[in-house]
């Protein structure tokens, strides 16, 4: 079946800590894979897009970054947390084009602190 | 402007009433998802909309893509609707998913 697999649930990390969320998808192959970003109040903003393996979109420019080492993979990481970084992160995965469906992970709450 | 925007923002409702849940957008799409998203964070997929109307219990979803606007409706809505709904478009241009702000509902007993 198709699923998508996200974690931490719940994170707690210094200011200046490094971070890593990874993301997993089973029962598909080539998904299209996002991380997105929801602040306090706010919407969900997109952060970063892939299409396949090494292939990532930035749509804002920020203090984190994207990798996609394997094609089920995507992981959202950064080098220095800012307090600014507190959030919910969401990934989220589509596959084909035009109207299929799209599956979400359980999403990440960060607190830089 | 964003280019998916729900109405209202908030909104209360007593238990048993009719809600209804709105989202237009400004893009061509190929797709339109309502999502509900629990205090908790986590978002489970209600619908997905490319035309028409679509229902599954007390949840009605509706989609006009000439007015490029969607309804989402609850009726007879319990304290356990309470949550957050979103409205997600996939850009028919672009292939990615484009978010509304969400609308927070709460029920009342």
């Amino acid at each position: 079946s198709q699923t998508i697999h996200q974690w931490p649930a719940t994170l707690v990390q210094p200011v200046g800590s490094p971070l890593s969320l990874e993301c997993t998808v089973e029962g598909t192959s080539n998904p299209n894979l996002y991380w997105y970003r929801q602040a306090a109040g706010r919407g969900l903003q997109l952060l970063f897009y892939s299409v396949g393996i090494g292939q990532i979109s930035s749509e804002v420019p920020q203090n984190l970054s994207a990798s996609r080492p394997q094609d089920r993979q995507f992981i959202l990481s950064s080098k220095k947390l800012l307090l600014s970084d507190s959030g919910f992160y969401l990934c989220a995965w589509t596959t084909g084009a035009g109207n299929t469906e799209a599956f979400f992970g359980q999403g990440t709450r960060l607190t830089v602190v | 402007k964003n280019e998916v925007e729900q109405s209202p923002q908030n909104l209360t409702a007593q238990e048993g009433e009719f809600i209804t849940i709105n989202c237009s957008y400004s893009v061509g799409i190929s797709a339109l998802h309502w999502l509900q998203q629990h205090p908790g964070g986590g978002i489970v997929s209600l619908f997905m909309l490319s035309s028409g109307k679509k229902k599954h219990g007390r949840l009605i979803a509706t989609i006009n893509i000439q007015e490029k606007h969607s309804s989402l409706h609850i009726t007879a809505s319990h304290p356990r609707d309470s949550a957050v709904y979103i409205c997600a478009v996939r850009s028919y241009n672009t292939d990615k998913l484009i978010f509304g702000t969400g609308t927070r509902l709460q029920v009342f007993p």
